[in-house]
Formats: C-alpha cells, structure tokens, sequence
C-alpha cells in the first residue's frame, strides 16, 4: 500500500462550487504540506502543518483552507473554486524539515 | 529572495547516452540539496540527498554531484533508459521550517529510442 495517498484523484467541478482534497499518511511523520503545480511553475507551497495544533499558511494559501483532523490526516479545502485553481495538487510528508518529503500520486483538479 | 535555477529546461537524448542536468542556487543558509524524479502526473520521489560536507553522491544510475563554494549541483544520469523520461526538480532547504524549501521548476527529460 502507497505511504501517501490523495482522494480523490480526478475532479472536475464548477466555479463557486466547495470542493476538499483528502491527504492520509501511514509513514508516521508529523510534518504534512500542501502544493500545487502548474505547468512551468514549478510547485508551491499552499499550506503546511508540523502537528495536529501547528498549521502556517505557505507562498499561496488566498482562497484555500486546511484541517489537520490528526496526524495522519490533512485536508485541503477551495471554499469557493475558481478556474485558476486548476491544477496538480500534491500531498507531501516528512519526518523532520531536514528530511526528504514524500509525496502523494496528486489530484488534477479542473475548475470550470 | 532565495532561489533555484535549473537548467535546461527541457533535454531529449537518445536511450543509452549520458547526459547532466545543472542546479545553480542563492539559498542561505544553507542545509541541504535534493534531488527528484517527477514522472508524468505523478507525485516527486527523492533520489538523493546531500549535506554541506558532502560533494558526490549516486543512486544507481544517477550520480548527484555538489559544490558548495559555487553553489551549484549536477545530476549525471548514466546510460539513459525510456524510464528515466520525466522532470527532475532541485530543492534546496534553507535552516528548517517548511518555508525554508525552495525548488526548481526542473528539467523536463526526453530519451528517445
């Protein structure tokens, strides 16, 4: 079984609508972060949490919200989607901020 | 405003041949360089790893170099498969906290029967 899994992994929604992306881990790490890729842009940091209690907002956290419902969980949620959300959405986890991340196989979300 | 620059931006080879992707950075501090594999609409897996102290490190076919004077590191992918078709993306970490992490917009690689 994968370490990292993202539900789900295809979305196609519409503008407005409120969509969540669901992140569990079974690596036992405390630290779990939220990306979005575009093309030619690279990834970038939307969220991340160092434990159940400790959650900061990344480079492009406007217009999303997490929740760390325990340790082995971290939502991503688009209150109100909007085209330009449309993208990959990563999961990754990691054991300490020197340590290599893992991520989840991502979500193509599509905003339309 | 830390940043990492990968070059090229995109490569095609032919299956067999050598080939070397370059990562310059302007990250400080500095704590760590790494090294992923991206395949098609798939999530990043780590190939290496590498500290201050270290300037050489392999993972079978791929071979990490660093030099922390110059800041710059290469990955020297040896005896190119179909399978090494995919992005590799640099991330160099910064003194801890998750926003001490800055990557690359990685190399899109081609290898070509």
């Amino acid at each position: 079984d994968a370490d990292v899994t993202q539900t789900p992994r295809n979305r196609i929604t519409k503008t407005g609508k409120r969509i969540m992306l669901e992140c569990s881990q079974t690596k036992g790490h405390d630290r779990m972060y939220w990306y979005r890729q575009d093309p030619g842009l690279g990834l970038r940091l939307i969220y991340y949490s160092f434990d159940v209690k400790d959650i900061n907002k990344g480079e492009i956290s406007d217009g999303y919200s997490v929740s760390r419902q325990a340790q082995a969980k971290f939502s991503l949620s688009l209150e109100s989607a909007i085209p330009n959300q449309t993208a990959l959405y990563f999961c990754a986890t990691s054991k300490t901020s020197y340590n290599e991340q893992f991520f989840g196989p991502g979500t193509r979300l599509t905003v339309l | 405003k830390n940043q990492v620059e990968q070059s090229p931006q995109s490569l095609i080879i032919l299956e067999g041949k050598n080939c070397t992707l370059q990562c310059n950075y302007t990250v400080s501090p500095f704590s760590n360089l790494r090294w992923y594999k991206q395949d098609t609409g798939r999530g990043p897996v780590s190939l290496t790893i590498m500290t201050f102290s270290e300037n050489t490190k392999s993972n079978g076919r791929y071979t990490a170099t660093l030099d922390a004077d110059t800041k710059q590191s290469s990955l020297h992918i040896t005896a190119s498969q179909l399978s090494d078709s995919a992005s590799y993306i640099c991330v160099v970490a910064s003194g801890g906290g998750a926003d001490g992490l800055t990557f690359g917009k990685g190399t899109h690689l081609i290898i070509q029967p």
